[in-house]
């Protein structure tokens, strides 16, 4: 079966403090996995996609990492602003279109 | 770039009535996957289109239906509503599909079904 873990559900931490969100998955046999951002009432944002063959990726403050033989992903996060605040999602893609979805982490920057 | 286009954003229907939610993508763009998102169940697909032909589907009643149109527009059709069926339902678009190229979402539509 195909499940998608985030831990940990709900974080809360200072402005400007470095942070990481985790992702993990039970199938290793992905084509890719993308975060994303939602805020209140919201859609998705795309934050990153990594595909199967990558390790990592990085825009701005965010790297995304990447480790399909653990079933993991990391999500970091540099500088933590209040504006970060927002739940996070992973998403895991697999074939037949199949994509998989964690429960989130919702965070909290604090000022 | 114009991004995806969900409507209505906002719905209120009573228990067995039926609804239609439609989406516009992301020009060029002709994979449209729908997903209903609850506080219980979280994210959870419904099924995929691709160039007018459903390729994936959820596990979800047939009370659950789509379409694709010829421009990539799709619609979401729920009938006999039941009460659980209350959540944010989203739709994405990308190039090839959901798994294999990277997904825009739209901002979603609130059914709240009485």
């Amino acid at each position: 079966k195909q499940e998608v873990t985030q831990i940990p559900a709900a974080l809360s931490v200072p402005e400007g403090e470095n942070l990481v969100l985790n992702c993990s998955f039970t199938d290793s046999a992905i084509y890719n996995l993308q975060w994303f951002r939602q805020d209140p009432g919201k859609g998705l944002t795309s934050l990153l996609l990594i595909q199967s063959s990558q390790r990592e990726q990085t825009s701005g403050r965010l790297n995304a990492s990447l480790d399909k033989s653990s079933g993991r992903s990391t999500l970091y996060i540099a500088a933590s602003q209040p504006g970060d605040s927002a739940t996070y999602l992973c998403a895991v893609g697999y074939n037949n279109n199949d994509m998989r979805f964690g429960a989130g982490t919702r965070l909290t920057v604090k000022p | 770039k114009a991004g995806v286009t969900q409507t209505p954003r906002y719905l209120i229907k009573t228990r067995g009535q039926q609804v239609t939610l439609s989406c516009s993508p992301i020009s060029g763009h002709r994979s449209v996957s729908w997903y209903q998102q609850t506080p219980g169940q979280g994210l959870q697909f419904l099924f995929e289109y691709f160039s007018e032909t459903q390729r994936n589907k959820g596990n979800f009643p047939g009370r659950f239906s789509g379409r694709q149109f010829s421009n990539s527009r799709s619609e979401m059709n729920v009938s006999t509503l039941e009460l659980g069926d209350s959540a944010l339902y989203l739709c994405a678009s990308s190039f090839t599909g959901p798994s294999t190229g990277e997904l825009f979402f739209g901002e979603g539509s609130r059914l709240t079904v009485l």
